[in-house]
């Protein structure tokens, strides 16, 4: 299906353990981003990037990894998992940098014990 | 941190206009002003942007005060489906303006009620 996806959509994991979050999209947008959404926070950027092998750290970019092979897909890997990684993660893409408009994925809710 | 404030939760009757204000009173010349709306369990989803002007769209209307320092969401016939969380967001420029990023607030969470 065209669009923006996410896997897995729920994702239990213990500390200490390593994660991969999945986001494809099948726009070919050039732009791609991650973030992390938290009671009493506003959406917050993980890291983007604005091509293949083309990555940036965003604003709590602590604790995480990215990749991007290629155009479509965005890993987002936690390399040691802690407690307070536990949040929900959107996936985000968009045309260009000027472009207005991001197209959300569905979200994945990672919890950490 | 947030460069806007909304209030934590409105209502509105189905049919009706709603109406969700946005303060930004920091805002900068060169930065826009985007609504995006959250349904439940849901990625947020655009739904307008401004800098001065007011705008309007198949969704809503955006309307600017003339000192830019806060806004109003205009869903002029909202129905159950437009309830929802809605952000008001500050795109800010950085890196001499190669990059934006939006900063994100806390919404208001709009309840349209039958």
């Amino acid at each position: 299906d065209a669009g923006i996806t996410q896997s897995p959509r729920y994702k239990i994991t213990e500390t200490g353990r390593q994660v991969t979050l999945m986001c494809h999209q099948t726009w070919s947008h050039s732009y791609m981003f991650w973030y992390r959404q938290d009671l009493g926070h506003g959406l917050r950027l993980i890291y983007y990037s604005a091509a293949a092998d083309i990555t940036d750290k965003g604003e709590v970019p602590d604790g995480y990894v990215v990749s991007r092979s290629k155009t479509e897909n965005f890993p987002l890997t936690l390399e040691s998992a802690t407690r307070s990684q536990t949040s929900v993660y959107f996936c985000a893409s968009t045309l260009a940098v000027t472009y207005n408009e991001q197209f959300f994925g569905p979200g994945t809710r990672l919890t950490v014990l | 941190d947030a460069k806007t404030t909304q209030p934590t939760s409105m209502d509105c009757a189905e049919g009706r206009a709603a109406n969700l204000p946005c303060n930004h009173s920091t805002i900068s010349g060169n930065e826009y002003v985007y609504w995006y709306r959250q349904i439940h369990s849901q990625g947020p989803q655009y739904i307008i942007h401004g800098l001065k002007n007011n705008e309007t769209n198949e969704m809503a209307s955006l309307i600017i005060t003339e000192d830019r320092k806060s806004s109003t969401l205009i869903l002029p016939h909202a129905t159950l489906r437009d309830t929802a969380v809605y952000y008001c967001i500050v795109r800010v420029l950085y890196n001499a303006g190669n990059n934006r990023k939006l900063i994100w607030g806390l919404g208001t969470s709009l309840a349209v009620n039958p």
